[in-house]
């Protein structure tokens, strides 16, 4: 069975922190897919990145960078500098690489950045 | 700008109405997928499809619940009779799935649906 735990449920920062929300993951795939989701105040879902498990660079966009860990099951997303508008609920999620693939998502990290 | 859309975006109705919700998914696509979201359960998988074919309903209330997809451009979930617990943000995602590699999920903007 899949299971994705984000066990931060709400987090605020002043606004120009670092914020790094935390995302752990159980699966029995070997190969396998994780993503992370944006769900803004205007409720829509946004894709941000997707990660292979057989790659586990750290990736940098801008102000988000994302910390993949095989070793210990975790894909942290880190938000620099973080501002207003990144106030959102973050998902984090996973998909198994079989023929169905079925998507597992967390409960998501409510992120409230303050001015 | 290739997305996902979703009619109505709000939605109320009296409990034992039938709701019938619609999604476009993006142009190539051959993944869909249907989630409701609530505050209690958080993302839901109700339905998946693949190629319009579906793949997994297990997800969803057979009793009340049937999603379809007439052709590659429609989607829809339907309720019937709907009940107030049913209110829920119901959000179509598409993808492009093909041997060998996996499909990343773009989601439509949602339906919030008031059952009163």
């Amino acid at each position: 069975a899949q299971k994705v735990t984000q066990a931060q449920t709400e987090i605020s920062v002043v606004e120009k922190e670092d914020v790094t929300l935390d995302c752990v993951y159980e699966t029995r795939d070997t190969t396998y897919y994780l993503f992370w989701y944006k769900q803004p105040p205007s409720g829509e879902l946004v894709f941000l990145i997707r990660r292979n498990s057989f790659d586990e660079q750290n990736e940098i966009s801008g102000r988000y960078s994302w910390n993949f860990q095989k070793s210990t099951s975790s894909f942290n997303f880190t938000i620099t500098a973080s501002q207003v508008v990144d106030s959102a609920v973050y998902f984090c999620a996973l998909m198994n690489s079989g023929g169905y693939q079925k998507v597992t998502f967390g409960i998501g990290t409510k992120l409230q950045v303050i001015p | 700008d290739a997305r996902v859309t979703q009619t109505p975006r709000h939605k109320v109705t009296e409990m034992g109405q039938e709701v019938t919700m619609r999604c476009q998914p993006i142009l190539g696509h051959n993944t869909v997928f249907w989630y409701r979201q609530t505050m209690m359960q958080g993302l839901e998988l109700l339905a998946y499809f693949r190629n319009r074919a579906p793949l997994d309903d297990s997800g969803m209330p057979k009793d009340r619940f049937s999603a379809e997809m007439p052709d590659a451009t429609l989607a829809t979930l339907k309720i019937q009779p709907s009940e107030p617990r049913d209110s829920a943000v119901y959000f179509c995602a598409s993808g492009l799935r093909s041997s060998g590699s996996t499909d990343t999920q773009y989601f439509g903007p949602g339906t919030r649906l008031t059952v009163l």
